[in-house]
């Protein structure tokens, strides 16, 4: 079975930082790679998919890159409304995994 | 605008079934370029895939579940349904109903649109 890594498990960035996390993969899974964003008490939204493509009407500050088994999601200028969770998901091979998760706090 | 509603009760005994439907609006669950799935996240915790369905009837389900889980798709009424037998505290989580493409009938797990969820405890 794949395993999905994501890291950091958590960060603390200021206001207009540009933070990464990054999602790894057990194996290559092409582009098969989304990321979603999901807040307190909230459903996850997507953000990213197939590594890159930005979902309509998400912000331009976020952004996706990789492919095979290493992928970096970007956010290039934090905003209060960034903090959340942040979840990479792979879909190369069944089931559809998620990865653990990255919480983003404001410092 | 495209809503998924989940319904069904909030607290189930464990060994029973828990029954969940997801009653889709602003859009037809007949559409040939979608499929509806199942996701859960246990309290504090993080997303687990349970199955999908499309409107045809054809299933994928999580292997670690496939015993448990029965999908089953209402066209008529625009809803589908999740059934997961001999729970237990394990399954206590929020379940979300969720919307992804599909491609030429076969499924790409990009969830675009989500449920709000609805929290199922398993406890007697």
């Amino acid at each position: 079975d794949i395993q999905m890594t994501q890291s950091p498990s958590s960060l603390s960035a200021s206001v207009g930082d540009r933070v990464t996390i990054t999602c790894q993969a057990s194996q290559d899974i092409s582009n098969y790679l989304n990321w979603y964003q999901q807040k307190p008490g909230k459903a996850p939204k997507l953000l990213i998919y197939d590594a890159s493509n930005l979902e309509t009407g998400v912000p331009s500050r976020f952004s996706g890159s990789g492919s095979g088994t290493d992928f970096t999601f970007t956010i290039s200028s934090l905003q209060p409304e960034d903090i959340a969770t942040y979840y990479c998901q792979q879909y190369d091979n069944l089931p559809p995994l998620f990865g653990p998760g990255t919480k983003v706090d404001i410092k | 605008q495209l809503q998924l509603q989940e319904s069904g009760p909030g607290l189930v005994k464990p060994s029973e079934t828990l029954s969940l439907t997801c009653t889709v609006s602003g859009g037809s669950i007949s559409s040939s370029s979608y499929y509806w799935g199942w996701i859960r996240q246990p309290p504090g915790k993080g997303l687990e895939w349970i199955g999908s369905i499309y409107y045809s009837g054809s299933t994928y389900y999580n292997p670690s579940l496939k015993s448990r889980v029965t999908i089953s798709v209402d066209t008529s009424k625009n809803q589908f349904s999740l059934k997961l037998s001999s729970v237990t505290a394990a399954d206590t989580a929020v379940y979300y109903c969720a919307r992804h493409l599909a491609a030429a009938a076969d499924p790409l797990y990009y969830f675009d649109y989500w449920g709000q969820g609805t929290l199922v405890t398993v406890s007697s």
